[in-house]
């Protein structure tokens, strides 16, 4: 099993561009999230959904959009980027009803200039 | 909204002390989780906690939770270099929800030989 895997590792952004961050998993978990974690600070919750078709707002979703058409994949999308989303981004995923343990991906370095 | 406040912020202990990191609510947890995190990696399960009172230890880490369910505690013994890293608690705002944990402005370790 690969677990959580996110792409890409690292990306530099200019600002009013857009990207997306993918996140796969292979281990059939319903809940997925997407947080960020800002220099020295904790994890922020952008979006998350608990199985394919279902998503919902978190934290700190301006910005951001998300999808969840598969149980596998989980994209985050940034449109019109700016310097305040730079931060680190880090997938996660629970399988809900069992030991209650999350998933975290290696995350993805994100810089808008 | 419920709060984490994690104490000390950094910690740099000689190897081989023991050290203890807190974790303090502003509301009633209902699920305490501990996680690693290495410099530049994504987050490590470490352990999870439920009732009032409740101690778990995963090798020579120890985390208990107060029996008013409002703080709890990670304690290391006898310090290693692996042990180095972020160690941020995460809260779950309602019980067995696991959707939108809350998290703590981790803790930086460092073991100096």
């Amino acid at each position: 099993n690969a677990g959580v895997t996110q792409t890409p590792k690292f990306r530099i952004l200019k600002i009013g561009q857009s990207m997306t961050l993918q996140c796969t998993q292979d281990m059939n978990h319903n809940y997925m999230y997407w947080y960020r974690q800002d220099p020295g600070m904790g994890l922020k919750l952008i979006y998350y959904s608990v199985g394919a078709g279902i998503t919902d707002k978190g934290e700190v979703p301006n910005g951001y959009n998300v999808s969840r058409s598969t149980t596998e994949d989980f994209p985050l999308r940034l449109e019109l980027a700016a310097p305040s989303q730079t931060s680190v981004y880090f997938c996660a995923t629970w399988l809900a009803g069992t030991y209650n343990e999350q998933f975290f991906g290696p995350g993805t370095r994100l810089t808008v200039l | 909204s419920q709060e984490l406040e994690q104490s000390p912020q950094s910690l740099i202990v000689q190897e081989g002390k023991n050290l203890t990191i807190n974790c303090t609510s502003s509301k009633t947890l209902y699920g305490l989780y501990w996680y690693k995190q290495k410099y530049g990696e994504g987050l490590i399960f470490l352990m999870m906690l439920q009732k009032g009172g409740e101690e778990k230890s995963h090798e020579k880490i120890t985390a208990k939770l107060d029996e008013k369910k409002q703080q709890s505690s990670l304690h290391i013994t006898a310090s290693q270099p692996s042990h180095a890293g972020i160690y941020l608690c995460g809260a779950d705002p309602g019980y067995s929800s696991a959707s939108k944990i809350i998290f703590g402005s981790g803790t930086r370790l460092s073991i100096r030989p």
